[in-house]
């Protein structure tokens, strides 16, 4: 299985940008579908991004994916940045070969 | 809309089993393949297992494989049904529905989780 692998933390000002990076150790990442999900403190997790770059209903249109073949990685872009996006979110995307789900092992969104 | 309500979390012995139950409703629950994952206190997101719209194929994580099974009905009820516990099945167990039939592990709903604890 491929691994993904994510920032630990990352922190930023509010009203700003931030992006959050998640690079496949082998395979390229055009081969599955990412998905991002975020989990606030003590709640379950949301989806946010899937299928690389959509949107659920619901979910603010500050939240975008994308894919960069060149890194072999995937990004979740979070502009506007309020207090209320200060949580874990988690890369994941599928081993077909296995088959498995992988998760990357989450990055720790501070707004401050 | 939506809604996964995971049930049969608690505590149990090393060694012992314990059944997690998933009622599933505001969708057709046959034409959606469905998911455990599971969070250890203070970890990262983990995936357990998956099965199939029809309840044909299932695939499971190195971790649970030969020792948990998962299973679903005609109820829209999906299950874990896992044996011989081990201190680090301490989790979250989380039930997850997949976007459509094929398993691409696009996850789009969460339930809120039940907590199994194994401890002696």
């Amino acid at each position: 299985n491929f691994m993904l692998a994510q920032p630990h933390s990352v922190s930023e000002s509010p009203g700003k940008t931030v992006t959050i990076s998640c690079t496949r150790s082998s395979g390229s990442i055009t081969t599955n579908y990412v998905q991002w999900y975020q989990q606030r403190p003590g709640s379950s997790p949301t989806t946010v991004i899937y299928e690389d770059n959509q949107r659920l209903p619901g979910v603010p249109d500050r939240f975008s994916g994308s894919i960069d073949s060149s890194s072999n990685s995937a990004s979740l872009t979070i502009s506007g940045l309020t207090t209320e996006d200060e949580a874990d979110y988690y890369c994941q995307s599928y081993d077909s070969s296995s088959p498995h789900v992988i998760f990357g092992g989450g990055t720790k969104l501070t707004v401050l | 809309q939506v809604q996964l309500v995971e049930s049969g979390g608690g505590v149990v012995q090393p060694g012992g089993s314990r059944r997690l139950s998933c009622v599933a409703s505001g969708f057709t629950f046959t034409r959606h393949a469905m998911h455990w994952v599971r969070q250890a206190p203070g970890k990262g997101l983990e995936w357990v297992a998956v099965i199939l719209h029809d309840g044909s194929k299932n695939y499971y994580a190195d971790s649970a494989k030969g020792r948990f099974t998962i299973s679903r009905d005609n109820s829209n009820r999906i299950y874990l049904q896992m044996n011989s516990l081990r201190v680090d099945d301490t989790a979250v167990y989380y039930c997850a529905r997949e976007s459509g039939i094929s398993i691409l592990g696009v996850v789009d709903h969460w339930g809120q989780g039940t907590t199994v604890t194994v401890f002696s």
